[in-house]
């Protein structure tokens, strides 16, 4: 009965580190979405899951961001070499697919020093 | 390219006092309106989803209403506790573009 939880809720990181994001999604739920939230904007679509394969990465910025969803549950977002452009809320949603309701967890307030 | 636009960027209201958040999207083949809520520090809460022109849904002081170009967040009689950012995305397919949001402060 829980929702979408992210770990961690805040990431501290130096340019040039690698960091890992996680998000556990809503039992059930086959679609899991990755967005980037900038201050003062809405959520951008990065990657679409639907079971262990990523239907859609079209949104990711660049070759340093790669996703990863094993067994068609957990999902973990990786960055290498972070920049500090970078710095956002990653936000993670869970839904039944197509145009169903996506459900937001918390987010990962990530910051590249 | 899809487009979400909210307007206005921020509203400050009495409480009490009614109003009417805008979203007017170019969303191509749109199977779906989102509203959501965030508060600050918080990730987005669903409200609402309309699938069609005409359609309409409500949630205690909010009315969510859809057109083939806009869509209106309306609410009644506002108290402090609506204080947020309401967000519009559309789907296309099954990702969401987003409009910025629109800011709501309720003045008690």
């Amino acid at each position: 009965g829980a929702g979408v939880s992210q770990t961690p809720s805040n990431k501290v990181t130096e340019k040039g580190k690698y960091v890992e994001l996680r998000c556990d999604p809503i039992s059930g739920h086959t679609a899991l979405y990755w967005y980037r939230q900038s201050l003062g904007q809405g959520p951008e679509f990065l990657i679409y899951f639907q079971g262990t394969g990523a239907a859609d990465d079209s949104g990711l910025p660049n070759d340093r961001f790669f996703a990863v969803r094993p067994e068609g549950s957990v999902s973990t977002l990786k960055i290498q070499r972070t920049e500090r452009g970078d710095s956002a809320v990653y936000l993670c949603a869970s839904g039944r697919g197509g145009q169903e309701t996506q459900y937001f967890g918390p987010g990962t307030r990530l910051l590249v020093l | 390219e899809d487009q979400v636009t909210q307007s206005p960027e921020a509203l400050r209201l009495q409480e009490g006092e009614s109003s009417s958040l805008n979203c007017s999207y170019t969303v191509s083949g749109l199977r779906g309106l989102f509203w959501y809520r965030q508060d600050p520090g918080k990730g987005p809460e669903f409200l609402f989803t309309l699938y069609s022109a005409g359609e309409e849904k409500e949630k205690e002081r909010l009315k969510a209403t859809l057109t083939k170009k806009e869509s209106f967040l309306h609410i009644t009689a506002p108290k402090p506790e609506d204080s947020a950012t309401y967000l519009c995305g559309g789907a296309g397919s099954y990702q969401l573009t987003f409009g910025k949001g629109t800011k709501l402060s309720v003045i008690p």
